[in-house]
């Protein structure tokens, strides 16, 4: 099956910060979906983004469909945007997650 | 319009019993999808109900099981417990049940077994 690997597992950053996050399939996808997985768990959708660019406040996302990856940029963290990052594609396989942890 | 609920939020079971989880998919939506997250497993998909006819099915043994009514909500059962089944139990619904429908989170089940 479709495996998706995401990049890099850790990342700290100081508040402000901007970031990338990666994510990586290994086969054609129809669907991608990028979530922040919160501390209590439930997951909050941020993109539904099988092609192009999309932008959402300081979030944006661009799926290059043809060379299988997406990438994830946050812009002036916040110390809320932390938690576990997940990409996840077709019916839905996730990726192991980023988790983003921004310090005060 | 409300999000997926699921119920109960908590439940602690011990080995050798079954549970069922109920979700409640956001208004409209047809498809009701079942993901079970551990540490050392992550997000792996069990099922997939659409229409009240289990459409996908994940690489999960038969003690798990669901089913979905008209009315679109569905239930997630596991019988004989292990202490591998303690999770987060999440269920997502979509629009449709295509490959292709974005897909909307609950706030999930969090199971013990003990």
């Amino acid at each position: 099956g479709i495996q998706v690997e995401q990049s890099p597992p850790d990342l700290i950053l100081q508040e402000g910060a901007n970031s990338t996050l990666r994510c990586n399939f290994s086969d054609s996808v129809n669907n991608l979906q990028w979530f922040h997985q919160n501390p209590w768990g439930q997951l909050i959708n941020l993109f539904y983004i099988p092609s192009g660019t999309k932008q959402n406040g300081r979030l944006s996302a661009t799926t290059v469909a043809t060379e299988r990856y997406s990438l994830l940029y946050i812009s002036s963290s916040q110390t809320t945007d932390s938690g576990v990052y997940f990409c996840a594609v077709q019916k839905l396989v996730f990726g192991q997650g980023t988790r983003l942890t921004i310090n005060p | 319009k409300a999000g997926v609920t699921q119920t109960p939020r908590y439940l602690i079971k011990t080995r050798g019993q079954q549970v069922t989880l109920s979700c409640s998919p956001i208004s409209g939506h047809r498809s009701v999808s079942w993901y079970q997250q551990t540490p050392g497993q992550g997000l792996q998909f069990l099922f997939e109900y659409f229409s009240e006819t289990q459409r996908n099915k994940g690489n999960f043994p038969g003690r798990f099981s669901g089913r979905q009514f008209s009315n679109s909500r569905s239930e997630m059962n596991v019988s004989t417990l292990e202490l591998g089944d303690s999770a987060l139990y999440l269920c997502a619904s979509s629009f449709a049940g295509g490959m292709y429908n974005e897909q909307f989170f609950g706030p999930g089940t969090r199971l013990t077994v003990l």
